[in-house]
């Protein structure tokens, strides 16, 4: 596609439950990252999938969360048991691997536990 | 251990004047230095970057300006337009290593007419 799309655009979810965030990224980029922006703070790393290689999970703030990515193509954030924490908005982007310009970013989910 | 900081959460600046928007890193090994604009729900926006081998990079009314022995980069907007009120990323990485970057946590611009 023309650009980074993520679905859904809103969740709003009750404690406990599992949450599935999608991300499609733009054709041809080998690179993928996972991102959050909680309220009032800055884009805090996830999770980065290169190509073939093993992802970068160092971010994910606990083993509540879990990312898959199919290919070169579309991953899935997974955050189970959600807790208020959790809230945020979770921003997708990708970029050829040695791109100049960085990162596309999709415009992200905005997640909502209560 | 934040690597790349905006010390300024939030700066107000009147139509027409300049805005300046700063960060500081502490990582030595970064090199590659862009600034991304994000407003409201949506995703944030390439909007400038600089190389370590500059000092200024210019680009319209948007310059970036790096000082590697500081450790320090300025975004420079004149001259500034309500338009770019939004919430100003500097991000880094270091290109050799990968095309990972390290976000600063932010600076809402807000400029007045």
């Amino acid at each position: 596609g023309a650009g980074v799309s993520q679905s859904p655009s809103n969740k709003v979810t009750e404690k406990g439950k599992d949450v599935e965030l999608r991300c499609d990224p733009i054709s041809g980029h080998t690179a993928l990252y996972w991102y959050r922006q909680r309220l009032g703070q800055g884009l805090e790393f996830l999770i980065y999938f290169q190509g073939n290689s093993a992802p970068d999970k160092s971010g994910l703030p606990s083993d509540r969360f879990s990312a898959e990515r199919t290919g070169e193509s579309v991953s899935t954030l997974t955050i189970q048991r959600t807790q208020q924490e959790d809230s945020a908005v979770y921003l997708c982007a990708s970029s050829l691997r040695r791109e100049l310009y960085g990162y596309t970013f999709g415009s992200g989910t905005r997640l909502t536990v209560v | 251990d934040q690597q790349v900081k905006q010390n300024s959460p939030s700066l107000s600046v009147q139509e027409g004047r300049i805005s300046i928007l700063n960060c500081d890193y502490t990582n030595s090994m970064f090199d590659y230095f862009l600034w991304y604009k994000k407003y409201p729900a949506e995703g944030p926006t390439f909007l400038i970057s600089i190389s370590s081998i500059k000092d200024k990079n210019e680009d319209g009314r948007f310059t970036v300006f790096l000082n590697k022995s500081a450790k320090h980069l300025s975004l420079h907007i004149v001259p500034s337009q309500p338009g770019d009120s939004a919430v100003y990323f500097c991000a880094a990485t270091d290109y050799d290593a990968g095309n990972m970057l390290t976000f600063g946590g932010g600076t809402r611009l807000m400029v007045k007419p």
